[in-house]
C-alpha cells in the first residue's frame, strides 16, 4: 500500500510569485485535506477537496486555491506570495464515505520559504 | 478554535510508561476522540483513535472517560524514538481536523 506522497520537499520563492505544491492520495482514498504549519505551531486546516469539489474551507485567502483531480491527486495553488506564506504545508488523505468521518493519513510536507 | 486542551510539555523516563492527557469537555455525543504525533515537523503521524470505548493497537492505549469530557495516550513503554509532539484532536464536522498545540513529550535516557 503506497501512502501519502507531497513534491516538492522543499521549494524557495519570491514575495508575489506563484507556487503549485502536488500530493498523491494514499491507494484507496477520495478525499484530500491541506494543512498550513507555520514554525512552531500544529497544522491549520485550508481545505479538503472530495470527488474532485471543495468540500470545506478554513480561515485562508481566495488566493489559496486547490484542484483534486480523477485519480484522487491533488494541487494546493498559491498566488501572490507573501512572507507569511513561509510553512510547511501538508496534504492528509481519507476515504469519505456516506459523510463518515475516516482517519486522515498524512505526508511529509512541503517545506516552503518566501524571500 | 480547538475542542481540546493539553499541556504543554511532558518529560518521561526511558523504559516507563508515558500518559498524555487531553481535556474535550465539550465532545458530543458522536464525535471521535484522534490521536496524532509529529516529530521533527514530519507529517503528522496517526496513533490511534476512540469514540467511548478503551481501546488498544500496536502503538498505544486510549483511555477515554466514562463522560468522554476527557482522555488519555498511554505508550507503555516509551523509548527516545517517542520524543515527538503529540495531538490530540476531535475534528469538526466530517473533515476538519483542528490541532491545538499539543503536547512536547521528551523521553529521558
Amino acid at each position: 500500500e503506497t501512502g501519502v506522497t507531497q513534491s516538492p520537499t522543499h521549494l524557495i520563492k519570491t514575495r508575489g510569485q506563484q507556487v503549485t505544491l502536488r500530493c498523491s492520495s494514499q491507494s484507496g482514498h477520495n478525499t484530500v485535506s491541506w494543512y498550513q504549519q507555520a514554525l512552531g505551531q500544529g497544522p491549520q486546516f485550508i481545505f479538503q477537496y472530495y470527488r474532485e469539489e471543495e468540500n470545506g474551507r478554513g480561515n485562508f485567502p481566495p488566493r489559496f486555491s486547490g484542484l483534486q483531480f480523477p485519480n484522487y491527486s491533488s494541487e494546493l495553488n498559491v498566488n501572490a506570495l507573501e512572507l507569511d506564506d513561509s510553512a510547511l504545508y501538508l496534504c492528509a488523505s481519507s476515504s469519505l464515505m456516506g459523510g463518515n468521518k475516516e482517519t486522515q493519513y498524512f505526508g511529509p510536507g512541503t517545506r516552503l520559504l518566501v524571500l | 478554535d480547538a475542542k481540546t486542551t493539553q499541556p504543554p510539555s511532558m518529560d518521561c523516563a526511558e523504559g516507563r510508561a508515558a500518559n498524555l492527557p487531553c481535556n474535550h469537555s465539550t465532545i458530543s455525543g458522536n464525535e471521535y476522540v484522534y490521536w496524532y504525533r509529529q516529530i521533527h515537523s514530519q507529517g503528522p503521524q496517526y496513533i490511534i483513535h476512540g469514540l467511548k470505548n478503551n481501546e488498544t493497537n500496536e502503538m498505544a492505549s486510549l483511555i477515554i472517560t466514562e463522560d468522554r469530557k476527557s482522555s488519555t495516550l498511554i505508550l507503555p513503554h516509551a523509548t527516545l524514538r517517542d520524543t515527538a509532539v503529540y495531538y490530540c484532536i476531535v475534528p469538526s464536522g466530517t473533515y476538519k481536523y483542528i490541532f491545538g498545540t499539543g503536547t512536547r513529550l521528551k523521553v529521558l535516557a
